[in-house]
């Protein structure tokens, strides 16, 4: 258990709705991660942090944003939620090069 | 530009086979590391080996072995004697040093008959 709980585990919500996923970990680990999880893609990074206040932009971050108050949490928001983010949705913590431990995911369908 | 290239899509194997998954990647970086990670069907992610580009040692940890060949620019994984419970998603990943550009295969679908 690498002490990482993913909220929601499941949502459905409607296009154009404001929607937030929380990561809280118990580990102290300086680096988190949002993942999202799409077939015939592996994952893709959204959104990192390496510190408090301290994030910076993945590969797909466009119509997402992050923050991180404290350590042990990590939130990922959809300002305006459109149907091609309906996806699973990781996050991690790890070091500088990589993602270590996972969360179980969040599985978000936008209808 | 870096790539991933998983292009066994599903392998489907007998228990006690062994099975190996091919992993071909391109970078253009003389540093780099290579990953593996592991999805069993409840969803998860679990991170299985990490390894620098300077490092071509193959590595065995039970029933796991990791071929390394930077020849090739290969990063294969074999499984010996296949159970059940190695029935997964297994993914192959690279970065050239900073997770913001670790880039994943598309994933192989492994599945373990009894």
């Amino acid at each position: 258990d690498a002490g990482i709980t993913q909220s929601p585990r499941h949502k459905v919500t409607e296009t154009g709705t404001p929607v937030t996923l929380r990561c809280h970990q118990t580990e102290n680990h300086r680096y988190m991660y949002w993942y999202r999880q799409d077939p015939g893609h592996g994952l893709r990074l959204i959104h990192y942090s390496y510190g408090v206040k301290d994030t910076d932009k993945g590969e797909v971050s466009d119509g997402y944003s992050v923050s991180r108050s404290k350590t042990e949490d990590f939130l990922l928001t959809l300002e305006s939620a459109t149907s091609s983010q309906t996806s699973v949705y990781f996050c991690a913590t790890g070091d500088s090069l990589q993602p270590q431990h996972f969360g179980d995911g969040t599985r978000l369908s936008i209808l | 530009a870096q790539k991933v290239t998983q292009a066994q899509t599903e392998i489907s194997v007998v228990e006690k086979e062994d099975v190996t998954l091919d992993c071909v990647y391109e970078t253009r970086d003389t540093t780099y590391y290579l990953f593996w990670y592991k999805q069993p069907p409840s969803g998860e992610l679990v991170f299985l080996i990490r390894r620098n580009s300077f490092d071509e040692q193959n590595e065995i940890s039970g029933r796991y072995s990791w071929n390394f060949q930077k020849s090739t620019s290969s990063f294969n994984f074999t499984i010996t004697a296949s159970q059940v419970v190695d029935s997964a998603v297994y993914f192959c990943a690279l970065t050239n040093g900073s997770a913001r550009q670790l880039t994943f295969g598309s994933g192989t679908q492994l599945t373990v008959l009894p």
